[in-house]
């Protein structure tokens, strides 16, 4: 079965600085990868995707994630935070292996507070 | 752009009562879908609909769950009998084809069961 790990409950950056955050995940065949944001009384918002070629992908926002096999990781990172990033942000992984189903399977979620 | 909308925002019912949540997939949308999130939660897969049938669900998606496309534009989620652990966020979302991958989701509603 698939599962999604964000190990961070929250990430606190400052304005201006890197950000990083984490996620992790199990699939049984090739993963299709992906990041969602929510925004208070909003819908999740999609950020970017992994699906096959480069392993640095860039997305919405100046944000990038960069999908490594060996680790089985999918961290989103954007090189300099603005306060308006501030939200929950979702992985999410969808497993293509025979059977699987098209359904994504997310994370707990992880709350990204820039602070100025 | 377009959104995928989801009304009401929020729902209040009594346990045991009959709710209907509403979505309208974006139009040229195929795939559609309810994930659920409870409170504190991860945001959990129920169903997906397609060709005017369910082609996957969970273990969550019991008797007590339906989903509809009553017509060209609306994608319904029936609860027949609602218990209290049905107390959730409800997200719809929808898919263009078979070759696109991004499932593009609701703002949500709130189901609050008392």
């Amino acid at each position: 079965a698939q599962s999604v790990a964000q190990p961070e409950d929250q990430v606190n950056v400052a304005e201006g600085n890197p950000l990083t955050v984490k996620c992790t995940y199990s699939v049984s065949g090739n993963p299709y990868l992906f990041w969602y944001v929510q925004y208070p009384n909003r819908g999740l918002q999609f950020l970017l995707k992994y699906i096959t070629g480069d392993n640095l992908v860039k997305g919405s926002y100046g944000f990038e994630a960069e999908f490594n096999k060996s680790q089985t990781s999918f961290h989103l990172k954007k090189p300099s935070a603005l306060v308006s990033d501030s939200a929950l942000y979702f992985c999410a992984v969808r497993d293509t292996s025979n059977n699987a189903g098209n359904m994504l399977t997310f994370g707990g979620g992880t709350r990204l507070m820039v602070k100025p | 752009e377009p959104e995928v909308t989801q009304t009401p925002s929020h729902q209040v019912t009594q346990m045991g009562q009959e709710v209907i949540l509403r979505c309208v997939p974006i139009s040229n949308h195929l795939y559609f879908y309810w994930y659920r999130q409870i409170l504190g939660q991860k945001v959990e897969f129920l169903v997906s609909f397609y060709n005017n049938e369910i082609s996957e669900k969970s273990e969550i998606f019991d008797d007590q769950f339906s989903v509809e496309r009553p017509d060209g534009s609306n994608f319904t989620l029936k609860i027949r009998s609602t218990k209290l652990e049905d107390s959730a966020m409800y997200f719809c979302a929808s898919r263009r084809d078979a070759g696109a991958n991004i499932q593009y989701f609701g703002a949500g509603t709130r189901l609050s069961v008392l």
